[in-house]
């Protein structure tokens, strides 16, 4: 029940475009969404974040997606530099001290 | 400002061997603390959480205890590390529960041999 899901594994995409991630879950009483970057070897760092009364989030290049009906949402990264080439994880939380997360998606942004 | 610090940067334990991984807040009363664990290239699991001095919750046991000796300290530790305890251990605090943003340590890159 407690699942969240990400796709893909991995993202290639060259400088400039539009990456997207996806991420979905199961339980209807999550109600707070996080993205997390995480760079090698360092602990991740929230990126942006989204509570399940809104249906997107923006913050610069940045962009979430939401979709409570479905379960869905998806983080937009617009003009794609090299230097957000990291893993990305997207989290979920209800109304206890627990995240819980994605299995990640690493993506790779080639100049 | 804020500050996390986790201790020892890195550890090479025997199998068997006692372990014993520490995380110090500053510039922050009464957070709630995180411990996570992380393999290598995988995603993040929640261990433990505490709220308050003396008390920490289990999330996941993994044959490790956790304390929390004081406001600002947050110890993780087991009497015998398994092969499967390696990994990347990361503590984190956050001021309020739920929809509140976790602030991560630089983590500490445990190898179990």
């Amino acid at each position: 029940q407690q699942q969240v899901r990400q796709s893909p594994q991995s993202l290639t995409v060259w400088e400039g475009e539009t990456a997207i991630l996806n991420c979905s879950y199961e339980d209807s009483t999550f109600n707070y969404f996080p993205w997390y970057q995480q760079f090698p070897g360092e602990g991740p760092a929230l990126l942006i974040s989204i509570r399940s009364v809104s249906d997107k989030k923006e913050d610069g290049r940045f962009t979430i997606f939401f979709n409570k009906r479905e379960k869905k949402l998806s983080l937009h990264i617009t003009d794609s530099q090299p230097g957000d080439s990291a893993t990305y994880f997207c989290a979920a939380s209800g109304s206890n001290y627990q995240l819980i997360w994605g299995s990640g998606t690493k993506l790779i942004i080639k100049p | 400002a804020q500050t996390i610090h986790q201790w020892p940067v890195a550890e090479i334990k025997a199998v068997g061997s006692p372990l014993s991984l520490g995380c110090t807040i500053k510039g922050k009363s009464s957070p709630n603390l995180y411990w996570y664990w992380q393999a290598t290239g995988g995603t993040l699991q929640q261990l433990f959480y505490s709220i308050t001095v003396g008390q920490v919750e289990s999330v996941v046991q993994l044959n490790l205890s956790a304390s929390r000796p004081k406001d600002d300290q947050f110890i993780l530790s087991t009497e015998k590390l398994l092969l499967s305890h390696s990994g990347f251990y990361l503590c984190a605090w956050s001021l309020e529960q739920g929809d509140t943003e976790v602030f991560f340590g630089k983590g500490t890159r445990l190898t179990v041999v």
